[in-house]
């Protein structure tokens, strides 16, 4: 039940496509889902967050759709570049609690093609 | 810039030849936390701070020690290294009552 499943594991778009991965979880006890974003020999950045209370949010190129009677999430990436070319996780957190053991996804790797 | 610092960047020990990993913040956040990253998989959470209260995985193998000595530093101690213990060690931090949690370079280890 604290499992997020995240698919796919590997996705290549051309630049300016629109990739989009998707995570469900079990858990609805989770109350705050974030998206990371990794490089390789980098630790994961901070890229966009969600809180099960909106059904999108946007940052940038970045957008999240949360839906929550179905019990997932996606990250879009408007107009994508080969600089985004990176692992992207998604992670989700349990309510109540002041700090975050965060449940990772098992990341996707994007390719986007010049 | 306020970050999260980690050192080195990359160790190589020996099979059974203890190794600490440091991890330093300038965010001053009271909750500090260590993750395990294996090639092409997720993080997993080792254990965690907030402040000095030490809160510890129920699988993180004994093997695997942590000490924060004070707000700004955490170190991760691995006392008899296994080749299964080659990874990458992530660092990361987040005040208390907020879920964002930011994360430093990573110390890659190798062990021989």
């Amino acid at each position: 039940q604290q499992q997020v499943k995240q698919s796919p594991q590997s996705l290549i778009v051309q630049k300016g496509g629109i990739p989009i991965i998707n995570c469900a979880y079990e858990n609805t006890a989770f109350d705050y889902f974030p998206w990371y974003q990794q490089f390789p020999g980098k630790g994961p950045a901070l890229l966009i967050a969600i809180r099960p209370d909106v059904s999108e949010k946007k940052e940038g190129r970045f957008t999240i759709s949360f839906n929550k009677s179905a019990k997932q999430f996606s990250l879009h990436i408007m107009d994508s570049q080969p600089g985004d070319s990176a692992t992207y996780f998604c992670a989700a957190r349990p309510g109540g609690t002041s700090y975050g053991k965060l449940t990772f996804g098992q990341g996707t790797i994007l390719t986007v093609h010049p | 810039d306020a970050m999260v610092i980690q050192n080195p960047r990359y160790q190589v020990t020996q099979f059974g030849k203890p190794v600490t990993l440091s991890c330093s913040q300038t965010l001053n956040h009271n909750v500090m936390y260590w993750y395990q990253q294996k090639s092409s998989q997720a993080p997993k959470l080792l254990f965690h701070y907030y402040d000095k209260d030490f809160n510890n995985e129920a699988d993180t193998p004994d093997n695997f020690q942590s000490r924060r000595p004070n707000t700004s530093f955490c170190f991760l101690d691995i006392r008899s290294p296994g080749l299964g213990d080659a990874a990458m060690y992530l660092c990361a931090t987040s005040r208390y009552g907020h879920a964002e949690q930011y994360f430093g370079p990573g110390t890659r280890l190798t062990v021989t």
